[in-house]
Order: structure tokens, then C-alpha cells, then sequence
């Protein structure tokens, strides 16, 4: 398996609601982060997952709490969002928190905030 | 923190071979050089990665000068299937990419 999989792969949730956005990889990966991509726009960094502890965390407001239950998933839990944070979120892997081994990334959660 | 700079978009034709250079002037000694490929709505896809010299795989060339201070990926015989979004991220020895604008290739019939 040499997939990152994310689901859903689209949602749509109101300003009061709490979704989870999920991920999960079986190649073995100690890294996994969450980007963020607005239309038109590079990803952004949110987080970072090394060894399943937080390691970076890019500022990003408290309405999205990301989770690493395992070293094969990383969840990303949504709350009290707001329209602008409607976006293409993108969950990436890599074997280490080292750029030499290259992420592969997942095919996206297409998020709109009603 | 360090950002590489591309053009932002280039036009090519089916069966050309196209070559796009990204700038990196503030690489640091530990960064790889890492091309990554994005479709719409997709996530980017790793295309090929080097230190230094010349890098091929089966899908494209990376040439890396002695200085390291830019890079040029090289796609032989485009097809329209290879029109997407380019990134050469940087990290500036932090090893997390940084993904600037990226350069958006056209290829034409």
C-alpha cells in the first residue's frame, strides 16, 4: 500500500457544527502533517506529526484540533468554523521529519463552511 | 525563511520537451531539491528529488548545479495529460517544505 487515504473526500458543514476530517497511511510513515489550500493558492502548513507527537504547529486558530491516535492515522477535528476556512485539505506523509524522503500526500477533504 | 521563486506559468506542445527552473538562493547545506506535481483538486504527487549533478527517473530529469542555487526540471515529450501545477518547495534546513506559487505548465495539441 502506497496510498494516503482521506475521508470524506467532500463535506459540507454549517458554522455550529463539529466534523473530523480523517487519515490514514500503512506504509510505515513516523511523519504526517495537514496542508491547507485555498483555490489558486500553494498548500500551507498546519501541523506536524512526528513519532505521533505534535512537533509543529503553524499558528493555526484553535477551531481545528488535529489528533494522532496511532502512527497510521491522523484526524483533524473541526469546530465553530468559519466560510474562509472553506479550502482543500490536504494530509501528507513522509518515513521521517526529514525532507530527503519526500511526502506523499493525500488526494484531499474538500471542505465548504456554510 | 527561505522561498524559491519559478515562473509562474509556461506553454508548451505535445511532444516538446519542456524545462522549468526554480531559483533557490537561500538553500541551506542539509535541503534536498524536491519537485512535487499537482492536478486540480488533487494532492501534489512527488516527481523527483536530488542533492546535486543530474538526477532521471522514468518520468523526468532534475539538474542541479555545483552551487545548488537553482534547479531545472526537465520533462521530455510532454503530453496533455502533463498539464498541471509545478512546485519546487523549500525548507530552508528546517526539512518542511515551504510551497511558493508553483508554475502552472499548459500543453497544447
Amino acid at each position: 500500500d502506497t496510498e494516503v487515504t482521506q475521508t470524506p473526500k467532500h463535506l459540507v458543514m454549517g458554522m455550529t457544527n463539529k466534523k473530523s476530517l480523517k487519515c490514514e497511511q500503512h506504509m510505515g510513515h513516523r511523519a504526517m502533517y495537514w496542508y491547507k489550500q485555498k483555490a489558486k493558492k500553494p498548500p500551507e502548513l498546519m501541523f506536524v506529526y512526528s513519532y505521533e507527537k505534535l512537533s509543529i504547529n503553524e499558528s493555526v486558530p484553535s477551531r481545528f484540533s488535529p489528533e494522532c491516535p496511532n502512527s497510521s492515522l491522523l484526524n483533524l477535528h473541526l469546530h465553530a468554523l468559519q466560510p474562509e476556512d472553506s479550502a482543500l485539505y490536504l494530509c501528507a506523509s513522509s518515513q521521517g521529519a526529514q525532507e530527503e524522503y519526500g511526502y506523499t500526500f493525500g488526494s484531499g477533504t474538500r471542505l465548504t463552511v456554510v | 525563511l527561505a522561498k524559491t521563486t519559478q515562473p509562474i506559468s509556461m506553454d508548451s506542445y505535445e511532444g516538446q520537451e519542456v524545462n522549468i527552473t526554480c531559483s533557490h538562493n537561500n538553500i541551506a547545506t542539509n535541503d534536498y531539491i524536491t519537485w512535487y506535481q499537482q492536478f486540480p483538486s488533487q494532492g501534489p504527487r512527488f516527481i523527483i528529488q536530488g542533492y546535486k549533478t543530474k538526477v532521471t527517473n522514468e518520468v523526468a530529469s532534475l539538474f542541479i548545479p555545483a552551487d545548488r542555487k537553482s534547479s531545472t526540471l526537465s520533462l521530455p515529450r510532454v503530453s496533455l495529460s502533463d498539464t498541471a501545477v509545478y512546485y519546487c518547495p523549500s525548507s530552508g534546513g528546517s526539512y518542511i517544505p515551504t510551497f511558493g506559487r508553483g508554475t502552472s505548465l499548459i500543453v497544447h495539441p
